[in-house]
């Protein structure tokens, strides 16, 4: 049974389009994120949600906009894609509850965009 | 700020070598928890290990080990007689509290380390 999944796992469009990535997670837990790596492998943060709310909020374009519809599913949206968008963007999930910064998040396996 | 610094790129090691890679971090938190994943080639992030900063136990789990040194501000991973299924990219992350509340913290991840074990 997959934890996090994530569709489509390659995604090539041309730039200026619209495009979406799903994410689901069947552990349980309450806090969902994205993660963009890039070509150089650096992984960083762009959102976090707890319980559908939006926590964590780095500084992407606000072409991005993720959408919670449940607990279980975090979304990313991304409007009229360029060139830079071009990563490995990572889905994860953590059952953090009351306690903080101490559970390991399990990653999706990535969905590989390429921007033509 | 926090920071998390593995300073080797990339590293090569024989079949049956045993391996250290390093991880240094800096942050102002006092309770904090740093992490160990792996990312082989097939892409997936795989949870290794997790330390919080009141445990400075050493961990041994089969042939992977890590050292965790406050008063040095590292935490590092070593494997002992290496194996090509270990041929990997391992990130040392460090979660950080940006405020109070379930949610609220993130990793920084450090830029990663490209373990390539030769047979």
């Amino acid at each position: 049974d997959t934890a996090v999944s994530q569709t489509p796992k390659y995604l090539v469009t041309q730039m200026g389009n619209d495009k979406s990535i799903k994410c689901e997670q069947n552990l349980g837990h309450d806090t969902m994120y994205w993660y963009k790596q890039d070509s150089k492998k650096f992984l960083k943060i762009m959102f976090s949600y707890n319980n559908k709310e939006l926590i964590i909020n780095e500084t992407v374009p606000n072409r991005f906009s993720p959408k919670s519809p449940d607990k279980a599913h975090l979304n990313l949206h991304i409007n009229s894609l360029e060139l830079g968008d071009s990563a490995v963007y990572f889905c994860a999930s953590s059952q953090e509850g009351g306690t903080f910064g101490n559970q390991p998040q399990h990653f999706g396996d990535g969905t590989r965009l390429s921007i033509l | 700020a926090q920071k998390v610094t593995q300073a080797q790129t990339e590293i090569s090691v024989v079949e049956k070598e045993d391996v250290t890679l390093d991880c240094v971090y800096e942050t102002r938190d006092t309770t904090y928890y740093l992490f160990w994943y792996k990312q082989p080639p097939s892409g997936e992030l795989v949870f290794l290990i997790r330390r919080n900063s009141f445990d400075e136990q050493n961990e041994i789990s089969g042939r992977y080990s890590w050292n965790f040194q406050k008063s040095t501000s590292s935490f590092n991973f070593t494997i002992t007689a290496s194996q090509v299924v270990d041929s990997a990219v391992y990130f040392c992350a460090l979660s950080e509290a940006r405020h109070s509340g379930a949610g609220s913290y993130q990793l920084t991840f450090g830029k990663g380390t490209k373990l390539s074990v030769i047979p």
